[in-house]
């Protein structure tokens, strides 16, 4: 695996459920970010980790609960949902000491029914 | 302070025309802007991106031009091709604080052939 990868890439639940989102990063980076886009919506930041340490959170609601266990990989924890939070959850990754680019996964598409 | 304004929200292109869409940003602190490339079904993808001691920056067929009495910069793209359609977001960011990219809203580009 190269690059940036995210599971599963697709995930349907309903608003009781309790679901983990999965991130992993093979390029050595130390900081790692969740985003969320909606259609219709710029990219919105919601957690920034730097050497596993939360950094950033972006007043996003508790039930979605970030992890981040090592600096390669990073999860979102997913707990009474509401429709509206249905959209595409992005993970990105960054060397802070080399670049500023964040390298971005392919996302997994959420449905909150 | 925070918001990245783009336009257009969507572009429609003849093939090996040109394609430009603008951004504007307010928080003169920001001296980080790129530009991501984003196909359906996959996470964005750096495609170029600028610092403000510059005034332009091209990579191929790809060029920014940035404005910082105005506080503005814009993707070109020449001899645009259908390959070329996708969604394109502008960012900015303080390469100093946690490298949080504040995004646009994001120009869906169609290039007919």
């Amino acid at each position: 695996e190269t690059g940036v990868t995210q599971t599963p890439r697709h995930l349907v639940m309903g608003m009781t459920n309790k679901k983990s989102l999965k991130c992993e990063q093979h390029l050595g980076h130390n900081a790692m970010y969740w985003y969320k886009q909606s259609a219709k919506k710029p990219l919105e930041l919601m957690f920034v980790y730097n050497f596993k340490e939360q950094t950033e959170n972006n007043s996003v609601p508790s039930r979605f609960s970030p992890e981040c266990p090592n600096s390669s990989h990073l999860f979102l924890h997913l707990h009474t949902l509401q429709p509206e939070d249905s959209a595409l959850y992005l993970c990105a990754s960054r060397n802070t000491g080399a670049e500023d680019t964040q390298y971005f996964g392919p996302g997994t598409r959420l449905t909150v029914l | 302070q925070q918001q990245v304004k783009q336009s257009p929200q969507s572009l429609i292109v003849q093939k090996g025309g040109i394609s430009i869409i603008n951004c504007a940003y307010e928080n003169t602190a920001f001296d980080y802007f790129p530009w991501y490339q984003q196909f359906p079904g996959k996470g964005p993808a750096l495609l170029i991106a600028i610092r403000p001691d510059v005034s332009e920056k091209k990579e191929g067929r790809f060029t920014i031009s940035f404005n910082k009495s105005a506080k503005q910069f814009s993707l070109h793209i020449m001899d645009s091709q259908p390959g070329d359609s996708a969604t394109y977001f502008c960012a900015a960011s303080i390469s100093s604080n946690t490298g949080k990219l504040i995004f646009g809203q994001g120009t869906t580009l169609q290039v007919k052939p």
